[in-house]
């Protein structure tokens, strides 16, 4: 069975700092893994992926998110963070075979919250 | 493009009773999958449907059920309606492959009293 851990339910940071959302899996075989945003009261927007090759991966509003494979680990960063970056984040993984190929497994969801 | 659509966005029912959401995928997309959002499960993944056949199915009772249609829409359907339903229920979308994004829409709040 796959899983996510984001281990921070709240990430406060001030605006203009580097914030880093953190989020490990486990997944048999090489992971799909995901970031989505969610706004309140809205569906979930997707930011970036990581499905193979380099290990940086850059996405939507000036996020990126680093893949390790020796740590499981998909934390996903921004250099400076804005007020409008407050919201809550979600990492999922998604396997590639057997039943659970095509579902997404999501972590427990990280409230960011950048202060002015 | 337009985006994934649901209606409707708000419901409100009693338990006991049935309710069908509906969804309509982004133009072109073949696969439909729809996930419960609570405060405390979280986000769990309902089924996924591609081209009219169940493709995935997650761990819940028989009460939720869904189909797609040939134009790529889905609905899903929870019968006997209990408290512990409520919740948002998102569907998303995406062109059928193992590594394609799923998008999602705004969901369906369902409140059951």
């Amino acid at each position: 069975a796959q899983s996510v851990a984001q281990p921070e339910d709240q990430v406060n940071v001030a605006e203009g700092n580097p914030l880093t959302v953190k989020c490990t899996y486990s997944v048999s075989g090489n992971p799909y893994l995901f970031w989505y945003v969610q706004y309140p009261n809205r569906g979930l927007q997707f930011l970036l992926k990581y499905i193979t090759g380099d290990n940086l991966v850059k996405g939507s509003y000036g996020f990126e998110a680093e893949f390790n494979k020796s740590q499981t680990s998909f934390h996903l960063k921004k250099p400076s963070a804005l007020v409008s970056d407050s919201a809550l984040y979600f990492c999922a993984v998604r396997g590639h075979s057997g039943a659970g190929s095509y579902q997404l497994t999501f972590g427990k969801g990280t409230k960011l919250s950048v202060i002015p | 493009k337009a985006g994934v659509t649901q209606t409707p966005r708000y419901l409100i029912k009693t338990r006991g009773q049935q309710v069908t959401l509906s969804c309509s995928p982004i133009s072109g997309h073949r696969s439909v999958s729809w996930y419960q959002q609570t405060p405390g499960q979280g986000l769990q993944f309902l089924f996924e449907y591609f081209s009219e056949t169940q493709r995935n199915k997650g761990n819940f009772p028989g009460r939720f059920s869904g189909r797609q249609f040939s134009n790529s829409r889905s609905e899903m359907n929870v019968s006997t309606l209990e408290l512990g339903d409520s919740a948002l229920y998102l569907c998303a979308s995406s062109p059928g492959g193992d590594t394609d994004t799923q998008y999602f829409g705004p969901g369906t709040r369902l409140t059951v009293l």
